[in-house]
């Protein structure tokens, strides 16, 4: 079962502008992650929150979170080419047996 | 270097042919998970195991097997019984902690297998 739902799915910017992708979830959660995937790769995490965190920064990169609402954002400012690529939101909650299940994904293409 | 590897990062298979995909961790990391990405799709969990000679299926188990004889390897068979294995599979790792739920996971570079 798919957990998270990202909107949209698909993205198209021009470098130097802002990106911000929304993440929603349906049962409780003890954290929040986003992931990237270059195409062809495997992912790599960029950030996770916790359910009792708001926001959090990683230099680009700011995450919100909102558990009244069960969704989460992801803005990339300043976007550039190289930010080109599918990202994707997990929840986790060792409840649920400790596995982490992630969303359909965003994919975010900034064009130069 | 520590990290994930998976093999082989192409498999062919004809139908009906058992084949295993290898993942195995230099992270020292207790939990291993295997997904399935299908083209444009998010990541289904297939198995994982948060232990050694312990795993429980994830969502879409049927057809495959899996084994956790060692801390550092978790290989994911595709038996014949998987109707549709023609997918992009990756292999991850994390630390499991209680109070805060599954951690970071560290994916491998994937494995696509293709049925003839």
């Amino acid at each position: 079962s798919q957990q998270g739902e990202e909107d949209p799915q698909a993205l198209s910017i021009q470098e130097g502008e802002n990106a911000t992708m929304n993440c929603s979830y349906k049962t409780s959660i003890n954290n929040l992650q986003w992931y990237r995937q270059n195409s062809g790769r495997g992912l790599v995490h960029l950030i996770l929150i916790r359910s009792n965190e708001r926001e959090k920064h990683s230099g680009r990169l700011r995450v919100t979170l909102d558990t009244s609402k069960k969704s989460s954002s992801l803005l990339i400012t300043a976007s550039r080419a190289a930010d080109t690529a599918s990202y994707f939101c997990a929840t986790g909650d060792y409840n649920q047996g400790g596995k982490l299940i992630f969303g359909q994904g965003t994919e975010l293409s900034v064009k130069p | 270097d520590g990290g994930i590897t998976q093999s082989p990062k192409y498999l062919f298979r004809k139908e009906g042919q058992n084949v295993t995909l290898s993942c195995e961790q230099n992270l020292n990391h207790d939990a291993m998970y295997w997904y399935r990405q299908d083209p444009g799709q998010g990541l289904r969990l297939i198995y994982y195991s948060q232990i050694v000679n312990d795993f429980q299926k994830g969502d879409i188990a049927e057809g495959y097997s899996v084994s956790r004889e060692k801390k550092e390897s978790f290989p994911l068979t595709v038996t014949s019984a998987q109707k549709n294995p023609t997918a992009f599979y990756l292999c991850a790792s994390s630390i499991v902690g209680r109070s805060s739920g599954t951690g970071e996971l560290f994916f491998g570079e994937g494995s696509r297998l293709t049925v003839l």
